[in-house]
């Protein structure tokens, strides 16, 4: 069966605090991606990676950085957390051609900061 | 990229059929159509996907007419686990930046 693994399900953290959201696939698949998701707003694009060191900005990729040094784990890093990055986090990841291909969604970690 | 409409909310009964329209007025050649479904708490799930004309698996049909301006998502009998948000998305082949609107929320009464 499918698996993508998100580390944590619930964070608390402090403002200006770094925070580090793991993700790993059993997939083998290219493609990952960091989405956050807020109540009317669906889900937004941070950033997403086709391939082991590639990475590209989504539509929110302010206050977050990302790391895919292995296929199958993709981090996002809030490098100074602040309070509007209250939020649930989904990771997901999907093979061959994106758009036409099934995107595999983890959990969600849902990360509060106060 | 293709932008999406669709209804906010929709209230139905069990044994109902749910019909959800999504209207993607500029999409293109290339662009398919697909559903996803999400419960609280999870992350949304892929249901079902096209081209043109009608999709049908085991949970739900997907209609899409000639011009493929608009889609609809048919859930047949829904039950109360059915009550969830449906997203319809637009997107081609290497279009990574696939965008997630507000969704449908159902909500299914007993």
């Amino acid at each position: 069966d499918v698996k993508v693994t998100q580390s944590s399900r619930y964070l608390v953290k402090r403002t200006g605090e770094k925070v580090f959201l793991e993700c790993v696939q059993d997939m083998d698949h290219e493609n990952m991606f960091w989405y956050r998701q807020d109540p009317g707003l669906g889900l937004r694009l941070i950033y997403f990676s086709y391939d082991v060191k590639m990475k590209e900005k989504g539509d929110i990729p302010e206050g977050y950085s990302v790391s895919r040094e292995k296929k199958e784990r993709f981090s996002l890093i809030l490098e100074s957390a602040s309070t509007n990055q209250t939020s649930m986090y989904l990771c997901a990841s999907s093979g061959g051609e994106q758009g036409v291909g099934e995107l595999f969604f983890g959990e969600g970690s849902r990360l509060t900061v106060l | 990229l293709a932008k999406t409409t669709q209804p906010i909310s929709m209230d139905s009964y069990e044994g109902q059929e749910v019909n959800i329209t999504c209207s993607h007025n500029n999409i293109a050649t290339n662009d398919y159509i697909t559903w996803y479904q999400q419960f609280p708490s999870q992350g949304p799930r892929f249901i079902i996907q096209g081209y043109k004309t009608k999709v049908t698996n085991e949970v739900a049909s997907l209609f899409i007419p000639a011009d493929r301006k608009s889609s609809t998502l048919s859930l047949p009998r829904v039950s109360l686990s059915d009550t969830a948000v449906y997203y319809c998305l637009v997107g081609r082949a290497n279009d990574y930046k696939l965008s997630f609107g507000a969704g449908t929320t159902v909500t299914v009464r007993a």
